[in-house]
């Protein structure tokens, strides 16, 4: 069975950081593309970033400006997901995601972890 | 940048009723095209793919339409537990600048 399991959400004061991981299982996880995808309160899932199943090339948001930096350990089975300058603005519920590849992109997120909530605010 | 717009924003059926949910975006994505469902307190879950591919354990009830601009979910006879969010997602333009998602619809009773 396929499991995401994230966890580092919390509360930090605006200026701050945070190290967001996830923990994979029962797939092979160095085959896959990954992602993070966050939810404010009350909004739609936003993507964040993602990162090649080597880890060689990763992307993002245009909004997040290089506060943010995605890795993974792939001897691990874990995604990572790096958090600077944090603002009110980043408050959100962070997702993992699966990236399943159809037609030669691996964009579509087939499976999700449960989120944890990372809130930003003095 | 491609945006991905939903209609309606809410949408109110009867169970055993059909729903029929839009997305379109602002240029093509070919069939490059998913659609999510979102529960309260869960994360979103995978229904389609390719525009009308089910995922994975999703039942029939639910299929999708659609390709270049205009794309339709549509659960045919709706169960209790369909009542949630749905968002669509494009695939076709990656990495997408800011937001692939649409900003859902949510279907009530």
């Amino acid at each position: 069975e396929v499991q995401l399991v994230e966890s580092g959400g919390g509360l930090v004061q605006p200026g701050g950081s945070l190290r967001l991981s996830c923990a994979a299982s029962g797939f092979t996880f160095s085959s896959y593309w990954m992602y993070w995808v966050r939810q404010a309160p009350g909004k739609g899932p936003v993507w964040v970033s993602r990162i090649y199943n080597d880890g060689s090339i990763a992307n993002y948001a245009d909004s997040l400006k290089g506060r943010f930096t995605i890795s993974r350990d792939n001897a691990k089975n874990t995604l990572y997901l790096q958090m600077n300058s944090l603002r009110a603005e980043d408050t959100a519920v962070y997702y993992c995601a699966r990236g399943y590849c159809t037609n030669g992109i691996c964009s579509v997120f087939d499976y999700w972890g449960q989120g944890t909530l990372v809130t930003v605010s003095s | 940048e491609i945006v991905m717009t939903q209609s309606p924003a809410t949408l109110s059926v009867s169970p055993g009723e059909r729903a029929t949910l839009s997305c379109r975006a602002s240029q093509s994505v070919s069939s490059n095209l998913a659609w999510y469902q979102q529960k309260s307190g869960q994360a979103p879950r995978l229904l389609i793919y390719g525009a009308s591919t089910r995922a994975t354990g999703i039942p029939a009830r639910f299929s999708g339409s659609g390709s270049g601009i205009e794309f339709t979910l549509t659960i045919s006879s709706l169960q209790s537990e369909d009542f949630a969010v749905y968002y669509c997602q494009q695939y076709n333009n990656w990495p997408p600048g800011e937001n692939t998602f649409g900003q859902g619809t949510k279907l009530e009773i």
